[in-house]
């Protein structure tokens, strides 16, 4: 089951925050964040496992709430750089599978 | 530089005609993945091998097979049976756990005339 991020885009002046939502209808062990650049490779963010805490890196950071089924990724003080899409990919409860399913994405536009 | 290698990165075939695409890695992973990226519809998955000789079907695996006879090579083939094979195809690596990040390769953009 694919899940449901939410923006689809969303268009930030620099230095504005912003929050990127991942809902999945089937229970979760992990959540994957990526960013892609058009016509580049997605580049890693952070893991969330079941359990764990709220992951950070750098001015992005990112949460996990097991029993709501959803994952946000937050971006603080956006950077030009930080302009791309983002993709959350989610594994199920049982963990092991190695198999990542991912939203359709976030387009995040951020301008001078 | 230890990585992951895709070739080539446009491709251009005439319809019925299969289509083998590379994809080569020296990082040691023993989990590889291949994705199908259209406008819109984020990343699909086609297929995984989580070791070698040993490989599943992912999402939309109708119309595409594979091989994993080394560690470091799995070659993704379009045959003439995916009805829509112009797409943007990456392929990824993983150490193989749900606690791994996946690398990815630079992407091969098919189009089928």
């Amino acid at each position: 089951q694919q899940p449901v991020q939410s923006p689809q885009a969303v268009i930030l002046r620099e230095g504005e925050d912003a929050v990127i939502n991942c809902s999945s209808s089937k229970a979760l062990y992990s959540v994957h964040w990526y960013r892609q650049k058009h016509g580049e490779a997605p580049v890693f963010l952070m893991i969330l496992l079941k359990g764990g805490e709220q992951k950070g890196h750098d001015k992005i950071s990112a949460s996990f709430n097991e029993k709501k089924q959803q994952s946000s990724l937050y971006l603080t003080a956006s950077q030009l750089s930080y302009s791309g899409t983002y993709f959350c990919g989610t594994e199920g409860s049982q963990g092991g599978s190695e198999k990542l399913v991912f939203g359709k994405g976030t387009k995040l536009t951020v301008n001078p | 530089d230890g990585g992951i290698t895709q070739s080539p990165k446009y491709l251009f075939r005439k319809e019925g005609q299969n289509v083998t695409l590379s994809c080569e890695q020296n990082l040691n992973h023993d989990a590889m993945y291949w994705y199908r990226q259209d406008p819109g519809q984020g990343l699909r998955l086609i297929y995984y091998s989580q070791i070698v000789n040993d490989f599943q079907k992912g999402d939309i695996a109708e119309g595409y097979s594979v091989s994993r006879e080394k560690k470091e090579s799995f070659p993704l083939t379009v045959t003439s049976a995916q009805k829509n094979p112009t797409a943007f195809y990456l392929c990824a690596s993983s150490l193989g756990s749900s606690y791994n990040e996946q690398f990815f390769g630079p992407g091969t953009r098919l189009t089928v005339l």
